[in-house]
C-alpha cells in the first residue's frame, strides 16, 4: 500500500524555469493538499483540493498553480521558479465526508508523502 | 483565525529523561481537532495523535502522553524515558470549521536525545 506518492524527490532548478510536482494517493481520499516546509516556519498550506474538481488557495499560493487531475492525483506547478521557492514540498491527503448540511468536511488528519526537496538557484 | 504556537524551538535531553513539548492554540471554533505529528531525520511526517475538542481526557500511548487543557488552550506532549529514536521535529497542529478543517501547524520543536 503506497499511500501518498510524490515525484520527484529532489530537483534543482534555475531561476525562471518551470516544473511540476506530481502527487498521487491510493487511499480513495477526497481531499488533497500541498504544503511547503521552511526552517522555523512549520508547514504552510499552498493549495488544497477539498474534492475532485475543486481547488482553493491556502496560506501561500503566490507563484504556484495546481491541478486536480482526478480523484487520485493533485499536481503543483511552478511556472517561473524563484529562489524564495526553495523548500521541501509535501503532498497530503485526507478523508472527507459530506456533513448534514451538504458540505464537504473532514477532521483534518493528513496522510503525507515523503516530501520533495526543491532548490532554485 | 487559527494559530498554533510551539514556544520551544529546540530541546536537548539525555536518554531516559522526560521531555515535555508545549503547544498553545487559538481558535474561535467550538469544535476543533488537535494533532501531533513527528518528523524524524528521514523527513517523513508521522501522525501521532488526534484529539477532539470535546474530549479532554488525557491519553497515554506507551511512553507518549498528551495533556489537553481547554481552559488554557494547551495540548502538551510528554515523552517519558526518552530514547535516541525519539530525536525528531514534533509539530502540533489544529483544524476547525472556520478554516474548513485544513491543518494549521506550529513551527515545530526539535528534540534531540543524546545517548
Amino acid at each position: 500500500n503506497a499511500g501518498v506518492t510524490q515525484t520527484p524527490k529532489f530537483q534543482v532548478l534555475k531561476t525562471g524555469q518551470s516544473m511540476t510536482l506530481q502527487c498521487a494517493q491510493d487511499m480513495n481520499h477526497n481531499s488533497m493538499y500541498w504544503y511547503r516546509q521552511d526552517p522555523g516556519m512549520g508547514l504552510r498550506l499552498i493549495y488544497y483540493s477539498a474534492s475532485e474538481g475543486t481547488t482553493d488557495k491556502g496560506e501561500v499560493p503566490n507563484g504556484y498553480n495546481v491541478s486536480r487531475l482526478n480523484k487520485r492525483e493533485f499536481s503543483l506547478r511552478l511556472e517561473s521558479a524563484a529562489p524564495s521557492q526553495t523548500s521541501v514540498y509535501f503532498c497530503a491527503s485526507s478523508e472527507g465526508f459530506w456533513d448534514r448540511v451538504g458540505s464537504m468536511t473532514n477532521t483534518g488528519e493528513l496522510f503525507f508523502g515523503e516530501g520533495s526537496r526543491l532548490t532554485v538557484l | 483565525a487559527q494559530k498554533v504556537t510551539q514556544a520551544q524551538t529546540e530541546i536537548s535531553v539525555v536518554e531516559k529523561e522526560d521531555v515535555t513539548l508545549d503547544c498553545v492554540y487559538e481558535t474561535r471554533d467550538t469544535t476543533y481537532y488537535l494533532f501531533w505529528y513527528k518528523q524524524p531525520p528521514s523527513g517523513e511526517l508521522v501522525f501521532l495523535i488526534r484529539r477532539n475538542s470535546f474530549d479532554e481526557q488525557n491519553e497515554i500511548s506507551g511512553r507518549y502522553s498528551w495533556n489537553f487543557q481547554k481552559s488554557t488552550s494547551s495540548f502538551n506532549f510528554t515523552i517519558t524515558a526518552s530514547q535516541v529514536v525519539d530525536s525528531a521535529v514534533y509539530f502540533c497542529a489544529l483544524s476547525g470549521l472556520s478554516n474548513d478543517y485544513k491543518l494549521s501547524f506550529g513551527a515545530g520543536t526539535t528534540v534531540t536525545v543524546r545517548a
